[in-house]
C-alpha cells in the first residue's frame, strides 16, 4: 500500500536536545496527524493539523502543515527519556473519506 | 475522553481456526472505525474501514472473506480472522473516528498481537 516518506528513519539524541523530523509526499493532503507509538502499544495522537501553513503546539511538541500541503514537520524541544518511541505522521488524502496514509516512522532514542 | 479498547490483547491460535478481535470506543460513539495491520518495525497498513450499520470497505489486496468485519453498534467493531495461517500472525490495531468538531482525528486501541501456530 501507499506510504509517506518519513525522515530520519531513526535517531539517537542526548537528553535535552531538540529533535526534528519530517514527512514528505508527492501527493497533496488535507489533514495531517502526528502519533507516537510505544512498543507493543497502539499509537497515541499528539497533534492534528488542518490548514496549510498551520503551526500547532502541544507542550514541548510543535508541528507544522507544510505550505505546499505535501509535507509536515514535527519538532520536540528539550527531549527527555520518555520521548523514546516511534513517531508516525499520517496524511488524509481526500476529504470526506477519513482514511489516512501512514508514514514509515521515525524511531527516536534518547540518551540520558 | 476518546478512549478505545481492544480485546484480546494477545491471542495464540492453531492454524485453521478463526479468531475474533473486538474494538470498542469507550466514551464516544464512532460511526467509523478502521482496522490496521502492523508487522514488526514497520508502519501501519490500513486493512479496511468499518461503517456502523453497513458493509466494511476493504483496501486493495485485503481478502474480505478472510478478514470479516462487523460494526453492529456505534461503539463496537469486530474483526474475525477466518481459517488463520501463520502468515496472518501480526499486530492488529483498530482506530475510531471521533465525531464532532474534530471529526478527522482518529484514536487507536492498544492493539492485539495474533500468533498463529
Amino acid at each position: 500500500g501507499q506510504q509517506l516518506n518519513q525522515s530520519p528513519q531513526s535517531m539517537f539524541i542526548q537528553e535535552g536536545e531538540d529533535v526534528s523530523m519530517n514527512c514528505t509526499s508527492s501527493s497533496i493532503f488535507n489533514t495531517w496527524l502526528w502519533y507516537k507509538q510505544d512498543p507493543g502499544e497502539g499509537p497515541v495522537l499528539l497533534i492534528a493539523l488542518y490548514k496549510a501553513g498551520e503551526l500547532t503546539s502541544n507542550g514541548r511538541l510543535t508541528a507544522q502543515f507544510g505550505i505546499t500541503r505535501k509535507d509536515s514537520f514535527l519538532n520536540i524541544s528539550a527531549s527527555i527519556p520518555s520521548d523514546v518511541g516511534i513517531y508516525f505522521c499520517a496524511g488524509q488524502l481526500r476529504s470526506g473519506t477519513y482514511k489516512y496514509i501512514f508514514g514509515t516512522g521515525t524511531r527516536l532514542k534518547v540518551l540520558a | 475522553g476518546a478512549v478505545v479498547s481492544q480485546h484480546p490483547s494477545r491471542v495464540i491460535c492453531k492454524s485453521g481456526t478463526s479468531v475474533k478481535i473486538e474494538c470498542r470506543s469507550l466514551d464516544f460513539q464512532a460511526t467509523t472505525m478502521f482496522w490496521y495491520r502492523q508487522f514488526p518495525k514497520q508502519s501501519l497498513m490500513l486493512m479496511a474501514t468499518s461503517n456502523e450499520g453497513s458493509k466494511a470497505t476493504y483496501e486493495q489486496g485485503v481478502e474480505k472473506d478472510k478478514f470479516l468485519i462487523n460494526h453492529a453498534s456505534l461503539t463496537l467493531s469486530t474483526l474475525t480472522v477466518t481459517s488463520a495461517h501463520p502468515e496472518d500472525s501480526s499486530f492488529y490495531i483498530c482506530s475510531a473516528r471521533h465525531p464532532g468538531q474534530n471529526s478527522y482525528e482518529q484514536y487507536f486501541g492498544p492493539g492485539t498481537r495474533l500468533t498463529v501456530t
